[in-house]
């Protein structure tokens, strides 16, 4: 089983582009999940979608948009890239729901991103 | 409200042991903790619900306790393969909780 799988695995842009990173699970999970992480502050929720049809916010949301393609996939788009979206981005799949308290995440291998 | 870990780093010899707090301000219903090598995804390691137990995976066992909204991580005799940043993530006592990380602690283990 491949698990989470996440392209591309390197991006650069330039300020101002637009880009979309992509993401898809072959576990069943309902619930899908973007993250990102920046040194010294851990991972931060920016969207996850609780099932198919449905997506909300998370902690740092602004700049970013995603589409809940299928039960499957999970999209994350940058509009107009910034320097300060440079991070590293994880996509994660769980089979419980985000309110659950129990919803153990399977991750990624992560989407490296630079905004010059 | 983002958990609080400590240490920040830690440097051990193979076979010494290392304790990882995690605390929150808030009444928790879970507590996760998950390993990321350099480079790598984070792997989940175990999770422990309100209720105060602890948990064990191999040399790494977990404590939590709920009253002090508190958990620990504990690593014994430790081994090169125990190296990574410890990240626990906590959900609050509220309905519809989020998992929220803590900042993460990097521990290496040297020969």
């Amino acid at each position: 089983n491949a698990g989470v799988t996440q392209t591309p695995k390197f991006q650069v842009l330039k300020t101002g582009q637009s880009m979309t990173l992509q993401c898809a699970q072959d576990m069943n999970h309902n619930s899908m999940y973007w993250y990102r992480q920046d040194p010294g502050m851990g991972l931060r929720l920016i969207y996850y979608s609780a099932s198919e049809g449905t997506t909300d916010k998370g902690e740092v949301p602004n700049g970013y948009n995603v589409s809940r393609l299928n039960k499957r996939e999970f999209s994350l788009r940058l509009e107009s890239a910034a320097p300060s979206q440079t991070s590293v981005y994880f996509c994660a799949s769980s089979t419980r729901g985000p309110g659950s308290g129990a919803n153990v995440l399977t991750f990624g291998a992560g989407s490296r991103l630079t905004v010059l | 409200q983002q958990p609080v870990q400590s240490p920040q780093a830690v440097i051990l010899r193979e076979g010494e042991d290392a304790v990882i707090n995690c605390s929150s301000s808030k009444a928790l219903y879970s507590v996760h903790w998950y390993r990321q090598k350099h480079g790598e995804a984070p792997v989940f390691l175990m999770i422990l619900l309100k209720g105060g137990e602890q948990k064990g995976h191999e040399k790494i066992s977990a404590s939590f306790n709920e009253k002090k909204q508190q958990s620990s991580l504990y690593l014994t005799a430790s081994q090169l393969s125990y190296s990574g940043t410890y990240f626990c993530g906590t959900a609050q006592e509220t309905s519809g909780s989020r998992l929220t990380f803590g900042e993460g602690t990097q521990l290496t283990v040297n020969p």
